[in-house]
């Protein structure tokens, strides 16, 4: 049973564009939301978290937006940059567990 | 050390063997976690670690798969009777862990290949 569903599983934009990868899930108890950024023959990095007592996290050019009620949260990247090119993985956890689910993963390409 | 380490990088083995994997987490985190990643499929929970409580299980997809976390620090990923669809990258991840969930920090991760 899939808990975090991911989308798209790949992302092609241009240069200065805006990226935008989805995620929902099912579990109303998560309690925390972090978004991983993978390169190639690296492990997952934590790239920006939110917990759901805010609707909103931004840390430079990347922004969590959370909704709550639809059981949502995203991540957009602004002004996307050719070095931005990487797998995301979104990710829940909480409910008395600290075991993170993931997300099947976002291909992004940036081309210059 | 400064980050999780895991070793070996790479891994060929031929079918049927068996094969040891290693990860060192950071220093002082009571929280371990093994994860597969295989193309198109993200990462696949394994097994966790937290503490000297007993560990959670519920990912190993076989009884060929096996853990264990010595004076709870290293862990070692066995896979017996090794078969081709257990080629994937194998990560490790710790963590602190408090009232609240925190990051996870990811080794670079183990790619097995099985031939």
């Amino acid at each position: 049973q899939q808990q975090v569903k991911q989308s798209p599983q790949s992302l092609i934009v241009q240069k200065g564009g805006i990226s935008i990868i989805n995620c929902a899930y099912e579990n109303t108890a998560f309690d925390y939301f972090p978004w991983y950024q993978q390169f190639p023959g690296k492990g997952p990095a934590l790239l920006i978290a939110i917990r759901p007592d805010v609707s909103e996290k931004k840390e430079g050019r990347f922004t969590i937006s959370f909704n709550k009620s639809a059981k949502q949260f995203s991540l957009h990247i602004m002004d996307s940059q050719p070095g931005d090119s990487a797998t995301y993985f979104c990710a829940a956890s909480g409910g008395g567990s600290y075991i993170p689910t993931f997300g099947r993963g976002t291909s992004l390409i940036v081309h210059p | 050390g400064a980050g999780v380490s895991q070793s070996p990088s790479n891994k060929v083995t031929e079918k049927g063997k068996d094969v040891e994997l290693r990860c060192d987490p950071i220093s002082g985190h009571t929280a371990l976690y093994w994860y597969r990643q295989s193309l198109g499929q993200g990462l696949e929970f394994l097994i966790y670690f937290q503490g000297n409580s007993a560990p959670d299980k519920s990912g190993l997809p076989s009884d060929r798969f096996s853990a264990e976390r010595t004076g709870g620090s290293v862990s070692t990923l066995t896979i017996q009777r090794t078969q081709q669809e257990d080629s994937a990258v194998y990560l490790c991840a710790s963590s602190t862990q408090g009232a609240l969930n925190t990051e996870a920090f990811f080794g670079q991760g183990t790619r097995l290949t099985v031939v």
